[in-house]
């Protein structure tokens, strides 16, 4: 089985960056995801890390450490559309792919 | 390209019913999964299906149960209704299995009385 935490929520100002961190515990470990929802809306994915390191992709970065069970979401030149949920998954290994998700972490972006 | 589509996008049904809840997929998309979403509980996995056959399953009860047709369609059933079954159904597709990056549909919104 698999146990993720994020915090509940989080607050920044527009324009600044904010990092938004997930631990978790897995038996067997095959890529951690992050996603977008906003209020009402389907998720949508942002970024997949099977590798340690830094993947970058515009705004959004996502950094993983595996032997530390560790990831951040980093959001650099926050916009109020940035208000959003923010869920961690983990895969894990084996026969079959599991996700399980972490319970997201709400941010909210002020002026 | 057209995105992940849901029908219907809002049920009612009543304790004890069964209910099948459609998805299509992303043209060119072959893997479709179903998700659960609830406040209590969060995201959860319900299975996936890849080419017509079900590829991995969550943990939730056999009255949960699903197909995939040859054009990538799918259909979820939840059968002898619960009032704890009331949630937002989540479909998401993606061109391959084992759950890359997946596309989700706007969801069914169940609610069981």
């Amino acid at each position: 089985g698999q146990n993720i935490d994020q915090p509940t929520e989080m607050t920044a100002t527009e324009g600044a960056i904010v990092q938004i961190n997930c631990t978790y515990q897995t038996s067997g470990f095959n890529g951690l995801f992050w996603y977008q929802q906003h209020a009402g809306e389907a998720p949508t994915f942002l970024s997949y890390n099977v590798l340690d390191g830094l993947e970058e992709k515009g705004r959004f970065s996502s950094f993983l450490s595996r032997s530390k069970g560790y990831s951040y979401l980093l959001l650099k030149e926050l916009q109020m559309k940035d208000s959003a949920s923010y869920l961690c998954a983990v895969r894990e290994r084996g026969g079959s792919y599991i996700p399980t998700f972490g319970r997201g972490t709400s941010l909210i972006v002020h002026p | 390209k057209a995105g992940v589509t849901q029908t219907p996008r809002y049920l009612i049904k009543t304790r004890g019913q069964q209910v099948t809840l459609s998805c299509s997929p992303i043209s060119g998309h072959r893997s479709v999964s179903w998700y659960q979403q609830t406040p209590g509980q969060g995201l959860q996995f319900l299975f996936e299906y890849f080419s017509e056959t079900q590829r991995n399953k969550g943990n939730f009860p056999g009255r949960f149960s699903g197909r995939q047709f040859s054009n990538s369609r799918s259909e979820m059933n939840v059968s002898t209704l619960e009032l704890g079954d009331s949630a937002l159904y989540l479909c998401a597709s993606s061109w391959g299995q084992g759950l890359y990056e997946q596309y989700f549909g706007p969801g069914t919104r169940l609610t069981v009385t």
